[in-house]
């Protein structure tokens, strides 16, 4: 998985709660991306970072926030779950110089 | 706007058969194209591009992708399925829009291999 990890890798939450996701990666990648996996929808983009500090909104980018202080690491907060944030979290990286993206393994949250 | 459509949910197809799994595209200006494959309960795995250059394009695990300009497609070929690639197949395009990588994905299509 492209030297990606991400954490938690399951998670069930109660509604209202604030949940905090990681990605962490080791090759000092600038571009790092969270997408969100639903059926019938693909993958959608949540936030991306371009930069230490350096970060703007995808196309699903309500109830998120994200954070990256330090290079290796990306984090995506639900401020308070919802059920409809119920879904597979992933983390992507794209290496200087391609085009292409890589997927680390997911996260997949249950909020109830 | 970028946008890249799958039509099918799911293909089947019997093992040793050549498969197709089918995308279409609309962007503005030149597309960057793109195949993703994910086994169950896993990350996606990049499989091939379409940047420019040959219309056939060569990628992993004995996949190929055909680019086709006047259709707006770039459908995923193999010339003899394998059970073991029974999985969800994304194609991607890249938002032109930015400077960002920003990828655009379509809602997937599961391929079937029955042995």
């Amino acid at each position: 998985d492209a030297g990606i990890t991400q954490s938690p890798r399951h998670k069930v939450t109660e509604t209202g709660t604030p949940v905090t996701l990681r990605c962490h990666q080791t090759e000092n990648h600038r571009y790092m991306y969270w997408y969100r996996q639903d059926p019938g929808h693909g993958l959608r983009l949540i936030h991306y970072s371009y930069g230490v500090k350096d970060t703007d909104k995808g196309e699903v980018s309500d109830g998120y926030s994200v954070s990256r202080s330090k290079t290796e690491d990306f984090l995506l907060t639900l401020e308070s779950a919802t059920s409809s944030q119920t879904s597979v979290y992933f983390c992507a990286i794209k290496p200087a110089g391609e085009f292409e993206q890589y997927f680390g393994p997911g996260t997949r949250l249950t909020v109830t | 706007a970028q946008s890249v459509a799958q039509p099918e949910d799911q293909v089947n197809v019997a093992e040793g058969n050549p498969l197709t799994v089918k995308c279409t595209y609309s962007v503005s200006g030149n597309p960057y194209l793109f195949w993703y494959v994910q086994y169950p309960n896993r990350g996606l795995q990049f499989l091939l591009k379409y940047i420019t250059g040959d219309n056939l394009v060569k990628g992993s695990y004995g996949f190929e992708a055909e680019f086709n300009k006047s259709q707006t497609s770039f459908h995923l070929k193999k010339p003899s399925a394998l059970v073991s690639d029974s999985a969800l197949y994304f194609c991607a395009v890249l938002d032109g829009s930015s400077n960002t990588g920003k990828l655009i994905f379509g809602q997937g299509t599961t391929l079937q291999v029955k042995p």
